[in-house]
């Protein structure tokens, strides 16, 4: 069963800096695109960024470009989502997602919240 | 970027109504586009990929249709379980979501 797993969200001061984690397991994770969806409150799902099988590509929403960098570890299977400089709007229920190749997802973890606020 | 727009934004609706929701893209997706149904504090449950495939174990009252740039999500006889958002997604390039249809109970 595959299981994806996140942590490291909560509360952060503007400007300050947090790193999400996604815990995968139940697929050969180091075969599979990889993706950040976030979720403001009482707001729709916005794609953030994803990550290919080997690391060498990666896109960005271009609100975050600059600020988040995503990354993975396929030994560990685990997915990354490093955010600095944030900003109130990036206060948001943070969801991984494996991709399928055809560009939906079909495998989401329960989210982590992460509030921005001073 | 490919915009997608979903309509309407809320639709209230009974047990047993026939349920229809659009998604328009900005520009032709062929049929590159996914439905999924989200209840609150949970994560998206994919329904449909491909504009028209059934996800393994989602009912068969759900259906998808369309290409270019329309596409409809319909729930032939809405079951109790099935109020929820649900929002359409564009699978190529920049994946972007619709803003998200609330199916509420009239």
């Amino acid at each position: 069963e595959v299981q994806l797993v996140e942590s490291g969200g909560g509360l952060v001061q503007p400007g300050g800096s947090l790193r999400l984690s996604c815990a995968a397991s139940g697929f050969t994770f180091s075969t599979y695109w990889m993706t950040w969806v976030r979720q403001a409150p009482g707001k729709g799902l916005e794609w953030v960024a994803n990550i290919k099988q080997d690391g060498s590509e990666k896109y960005y929403v271009d609100s975050v470009k600059g600020r988040f960098t995503i990354s993975r570890d396929n030994a560990k299977n685990s997915l990354y989502l490093q955010m600095n400089s944030l900003r109130a709007e990036d206060t948001a229920v943070y969801y991984c997602a494996r991709d399928h190749s055809g560009g939906w997802y079909p495998s989401w973890g329960q989210g982590t919240l992460v509030t921005v606020s001073s | 970027d490919i915009q997608m727009t979903q309509s309407p934004s809320t639709l209230s609706a009974s047990v047993g109504d026939r349920v229809t929701i659009t998604c328009r893209a900005s520009q032709s997706i062929s049929t590159s586009l996914a439905w999924y149904q989200q209840k609150p504090g949970k994560a998206p449950k994919l329904l449909i990929y491909q504009a028209s495939s059934l996800e393994s174990g989602v009912p068969s009252r759900f259906s998808g249709s369309g290409s270019g740039t329309e596409f409809t999500l319909t729930i032939s006889s809405l079951q109790p379980d099935d109020f929820a958002t649900y929002y359409c997604q564009q699978c190529i390039g920049y994946k972007a979501f619709g803003q998200g249809t609330k199916v509420e109970i009239k």
